[in-house]
């Protein structure tokens, strides 16, 4: 089973700045199958990145996803208000499907 | 419009039996793999397992495997996560997802499990 462990645990930045989230698993994900999900508070997760770097439909591209093998990183550049939230990563290209602990991202 | 709509909440006593239901609408169901995630209490994502309708071929995490039961009925479009037994811990959020990552959610079902 692959294990996917996020850091920082909590990250807190105002609005404007830049953020950088990674995960990092404990061996290589098949193909580069990882997706990223933004949860907030009461809502189910939204997919963000499929494929480690390609942007779901719908999202803003200041969010983007790069890494391969067992290291990647979402970047989300200029911080809206709005995506201060939780995010997870997750690997498909093994099963079972592991999901990384989480970031919580807090306005500063 | 892709859709995953869940059964509602369930409160139950602890070895009690539960199945609950996610009905998918808008896409091809029976090609399109279905998954179930746990999110227990202020915790994290937990992949549970995933299902084919089409053939029904599933696979479960290690952590779920013998805990509970997926299957999914393709004339009805509906997937299905059941519990022979239910423990306090089972208490959870319960989501489930289209294809092998999420590219759509249901809305959740919350499961209550007490004395």
């Amino acid at each position: 089973e692959i294990v996917l462990t996020q850091s920082p645990g909590t990250l807190s930045l105002s609005p404007g700045e830049r953020a950088t989230l990674s995960c990092r698993a404990s061996q290589s994900v098949t193909s580069s199958y990882l997706a990223w999900y933004q949860q907030k508070p009461g809502q189910a997760p939204r997919l963000l990145m499929s494929g480690a770097s390609s942007r779901a439909t719908g999202i803003p591209d200041r969010f983007s996803g790069s890494g391969s093998g067992t290291d990647f990183t979402l970047t989300i550049t200029r911080l809206e208000p709005e995506d201060f939230a939780v995010y997870y990563c997750q690997q498909y290209g093994s099963s079972p499907y592991t999901f990384g602990q989480g970031t919580k991202l807090e306005i500063k | 419009e892709v859709q995953l709509v869940q059964s509602g909440a369930e409160v139950k006593k602890p070895g009690e039996s539960l199945k609950i239901s996610c009905k998918g609408s808008g896409y091809s169901f029976s090609t399109s793999w279905i998954g179930w995630v746990r999110q227990m209490p202020g915790k994290g994502l937990e992949w549970m397992g995933i299902i084919f309708p089409s053939d029904s071929d599933t696979r479960y995490s290690p952590s779920f495997q013998g805990q509970v039961t997926i299957s999914a009925v393709k004339s009805i479009n509906t997937a299905y996560l059941q519990w022979s037994s239910l423990k306090a811990s089972d208490t959870a959020i319960y989501y489930c997802v289209r294809h092998v990552y999420g590219i759509d959610w249901g809305q959740g079902t919350l499961v209550t499990v007490s004395s």
